[in-house]
């Protein structure tokens, strides 16, 4: 089974829908963010969280919020969802600061 | 904050053909450096990193050493297969919280 699981893999939805994503990992890691990619620019830190109790916002954190409901599981959503949030959204772990990131397989979010 | 420049794609080689792919980096201190890559319809995964100057990282024949002087974590590889068509980040690691900076991304495409 994968480490870093997310789900849905694929969502299509429409402009003012809230919407969440969810990521669950067995890795054991207190570390946990999440990420949007576009095209030609990479992968941009929307919100990461070192433990149940610690949430923070990452540099493109408007218009989402997070949950850590376990340290396993930290789930995304977006409130009200707008079609410049379509994107491909990945969930990752660490277990400390400067090690390795491993990553889920992707959400891909289509907001019409 | 770090950032990270990637060279430019898309990159098309011809299958044993030798691969660079140029990476720079601004950071302070001693960040450490990745290269993750994305295979279609996948996340990212590790595929080498270095974590202090001088470092080469390798892993699947592919090889970057951390070069300190010239802020720069170069890609390699001497013989690349029609398999390593992906997409190649690079990225640098906050020691702050060990957010990762990723370049934008280099597609690279193998023909037989």
């Amino acid at each position: 089974d994968a480490d870093v699981t997310q789900t849905p893999r694929n969502r299509i939805t429409k402009t003012g829908k809230r919407i969440m994503l969810e990521c669950s990992q067995t890795k054991g890691h207190d570390r946990m963010y999440w990420y949007r990619q576009d095209p030609g620019l990479g992968l941009r830190l929307i919100y990461y969280s070192f433990d149940v109790k610690d949430i923070n916002k990452g540099e493109i954190s408007d218009g989402y919020s997070v949950s850590r409901q376990a340290q396993a599981k930290f789930s995304l959503s977006l409130e009200s969802a707008i079609p410049n949030q379509t994107a491909l959204y990945f969930c990752a772990t660490s277990d400390s600061p400067g090690n390795t990131q491993y990553f889920g397989p992707g959400t891909r979010l289509t907001v019409l | 904050g770090n950032s990270v420049t990637q060279m430019e794609g898309p990159v098309t080689l011809s299958e044993e053909a030798f691969l660079t792919i140029n990476c720079t980096y601004t950071a302070t201190g001693y960040p450490s450096l990745f290269w993750y890559v994305q295979y279609p319809g996948e996340g990212l995964q590790l595929l080498l990193k270095a974590t202090k100057a001088d470092d080469k990282g390798s892993n699947k024949g592919f090889e970057a050493t951390y070069r300190k002087e010239t802020t720069s974590f170069h890609l390699e590889k001497g013989s690349v297969q029609v398999s390593d068509s992906a997409v190649y980040f690079c990225g640098t690691a906050g020691t702050s919280y060990g957010k990762l900076t990723f370049g934008q991304g280099t597609i690279l495409t193998v023909h037989p």
